[in-house]
This record gives C-alpha cells, sequence and structure tokens, in this order.
C-alpha cells in the first residue's frame, strides 16, 4: 500500500500569514492526490484534485503543486474561516489512502 | 443539489451485522463510482470499499475485505454498505462518498455520516 506522510502535524498560524501543508507519498504517485479541508463535526470538503486543479468555489488563496512523492497545499492569506484538518489522499492505486492529517489552527 | 444521506448506524454487539444505507439525490446516480470512507472519532479517514456504476467492479481495503461488502440499487438511487463479524475496531463515523465523473478516484461530494458503535 502506499503511504502518506502529512507535516506537520499541527500549525498554528495567524490571519493573513502565508502557510505551506506538505503530503509525501511512499512511492510515486504521478499528480493523483487530492486535498480535503474538514471542520469538526463535518464531512471532509474537497479542495484540490489532480495536485494542482482547484475545486469550483474555493477561494483563489488555495493553491497546490506537486507531483510524483511530494506535494504542498498553500494558503496564500490566512481566513479565520481556514482553520481545520487538511487532509491529502492519494487514487492512483488501490486502496485510495488518506495521510494522518494536519490541524490548521488560527 | 448533490445529497448524499445515510442511515442505518446504530450500536451492534461485537460479532454482530449492520448494514448502512445511503440515499442519492440531485444527479444521475448511475453515472459514478460510489465509495465509503470511515472516521474514527478524533483520527483519520479511512478509505474502505467502492462500487463503479453497474457493480460489475468493487474494491476493498484489506481490513474490511471479506467482512463488508458494498453494493448499489440504480433504481432506488440508493448505496449499501453490509458489515458483518464486526469489531471494535469497527467503531467509527461511516460516510459515503461520490467518485469523481470522469473516473478518477477522489471524492467531490459526501454525506454527513452515520455512526457505527461495536460494544458489548
Amino acid at each position: 500500500d502506499i503511504q502518506l506522510t502529512q507535516s506537520p502535524s499541527t500549525l498554528s498560524a495567524s490571519v493573513g500569514d502565508r502557510v505551506s501543508l506538505t503530503c509525501r507519498a511512499s512511492q510515486s504517485i504521478s499528480s493523483y492526490l487530492a486535498w480535503y479541508q474538514q471542520k469538526p463535526g463535518k464531512a471532509p470538503h474537497l479542495v484540490i484534485n489532480k495536485a494542482s486543479t482547484l475545486e469550483s468555489g474555493v477561494p483563489s488563496r488555495f493553491s497546490g503543486s506537486g507531483s510524483g512523492t511530494e506535494f504542498t497545499l498553500t494558503i496564500s492569506s490566512l481566513q479565520p474561516d481556514d482553520s481545520a484538518i487538511y487532509y491529502c489522499q492519494q487514487y492512483d492505486v488501490y486502496p485510495y489512502n488518506f495521510g494522518q492529517g494536519t490541524k490548521l489552527e488560527i | 443539489e448533490v445529497q448524499l444521506v445515510e442511515s442505518g448506524g446504530s450500536v451492534v454487539r461485537p460479532g454482530g451485522s449492520l448494514r448502512l444505507s445511503c440515499a442519492a439525490s440531485g444527479f444521475t446516480f448511475e453515472d459514478y463510482t460510489l465509495s465509503w470512507v470511515r472516521q474514527v472519532p478524533g483520527k483519520g479517514l479511512e478509505w474502505l470499499s467502492n462500487i463503479n456504476w453497474n457493480g460489475g467492479s468493487r474494491g476493498y481495503a484489506d481490513s474490511v475485505k471479506g467482512r463488508f461488502t458494498i453494493s448499489r440499487d440504480n433504481a432506488k438511487n440508493f448505496l449499501y454498505l453490509q458489515m458483518d463479524s464486526l469489531g471494535a475496531e469497527d467503531t467509527a463515523w461511516y460516510f459515503c462518498a461520490r467518485d469523481n465523473v470522469i473516473g478518477y478516484h477522489y471524492f467531490d461530494s459526501w454525506g454527513q455520516g452515520t455512526p457505527v458503535t461495536v460494544s458489548s
């Protein structure tokens, strides 16, 4: 199975900061990586697919980059509403694993 | 508006069985592969299973293979997860999710989840 390792586990930042979250895969997954945002008591919400494609309706301050084994989710100017846990997910091969998550505190 | 609504979660004894349902609306159900994902409270997400549009292709995570069975009813717009031989490790919130229509297995819509507790 492909393992996804996210770092950091927790990130504390302030409104207006630029932050980057990392997801590393145990083997190459090309660009088959998605990012989700999950707020307490809610289902995950898709933010980015294919490593860098922003989902419709997601603010443009979110961006994704990377390919192969290393990926980054960047939020350019943090807003209070961005406080959440962010998960990466690979969909290159079965099973479609998730990373363990990064908790973003603002 | 796409809607996925899970039901069927409850408290069940170890070794027992449970069937979860997911009612879909707002999209052409048979066009999509669908998945189940679970989450232990306070923990991460675990993909469990998916089923293609006509049920001809199904995949399972090793943790549930042989115990869980995914199925769908395209006439009723329902997705199901039959869970057998349940253990404490299966206690979690269970989400149904819609795979991307193009065939990539990321999840563009999710239900609100249904809780399953396995306890004596």
